[in-house]
């Protein structure tokens, strides 16, 4: 099946920094999905990307839809301690059914 | 506006033993999919259902069923428990008519099998 690879697997970051992270797939998808999950809970939709080449923004995130449409980039500005959790990239196919990468660890260090 | 709720929050089963999650949609959705997320990974797509019909299945064997009701809301099954079931079991709801891979997930069931 398709598979996501997403790196880094973890980050360490002082507070105030900007952090990149990238989600790269064998196979062309035609949306990419951001996802952040905090403990306990489920993924949140952070942004959604829907043309090749797109570059989008959510307030201090901004992600970019690869020309090659085989991946995928989230940065984020000027981190804050509520930037911790885990970041997942994700691609849809088929109505809805969406495959997952494995996410990057963010940690925040004040 | 109420979110994608989930229930029960945590449950205990023991091997062999069958197992029922439940979901109820956010409002306004009508298409409901099941994931599995073991710890240390992403969400592993298990099957999704609209219109009371299991439309896409993911890699998962039969002991994985579910179900579908009029108001929207939707069962996940599993039969005969394995160890290897543990997991956060999530929910995911959409909307058919508008951009249906936006999903919205709940907070989950963790379920420990032993």
């Amino acid at each position: 099946g398709q598979q996501l690879n997403q790196s880094p697997q973890s980050m360490f970051i002082q507070e105030g920094e900007d952090v990149s992270m990238n989600c790269t797939s064998s196979s062309i998808f035609n949306t990419w999905l951001w996802y952040k999950q905090d403990p306990g809970e489920g993924p949140v939709l952070l942004i959604a990307l829907y043309k090749a080449g797109e570059l989008t923004s959510n307030g201090r995130l901004t992600a970019q839809f690869g020309i090659t449409r085989k991946d995928s980039f989230l940065n984020i500005s000027a981190s804050i301690p509520s930037d911790v959790g885990i970041y997942f990239c994700a691609g849809p196919y088929n109505a809805g059914k969406s495959t997952f990468g494995d996410g990057t660890t963010l940690t925040v260090k004040p | 506006d109420a979110g994608v709720t989930q229930s029960p929050t945590h449950l205990i089963k023991t091997r062999g033993q069958q197992v029922t999650l439940r979901c109820s949609p956010k409002s306004g959705h009508d298409t409901v999919s099941w994931y599995q997320q073991a710890l240390g990974q992403g969400p592993q797509f298990i099957f999704q259902y609209y219109e009371e019909e299991e439309r896409q299945r993911g890699n998962f064997p039969d002991r994985f069923s579910g179900h579908q009701f009029p108001n929207y809301s939707s069962e996940l099954n599993v039969n005969a428990l394995w160890l290897g079931d543990s997991a956060l079991y999530l929910c995911a709801s959409s909307w058919e008519q508008g951009f249906s891979y936006e999903q919205y997930f709940g907070p989950g069931t963790r379920l420990t099998v032993t």
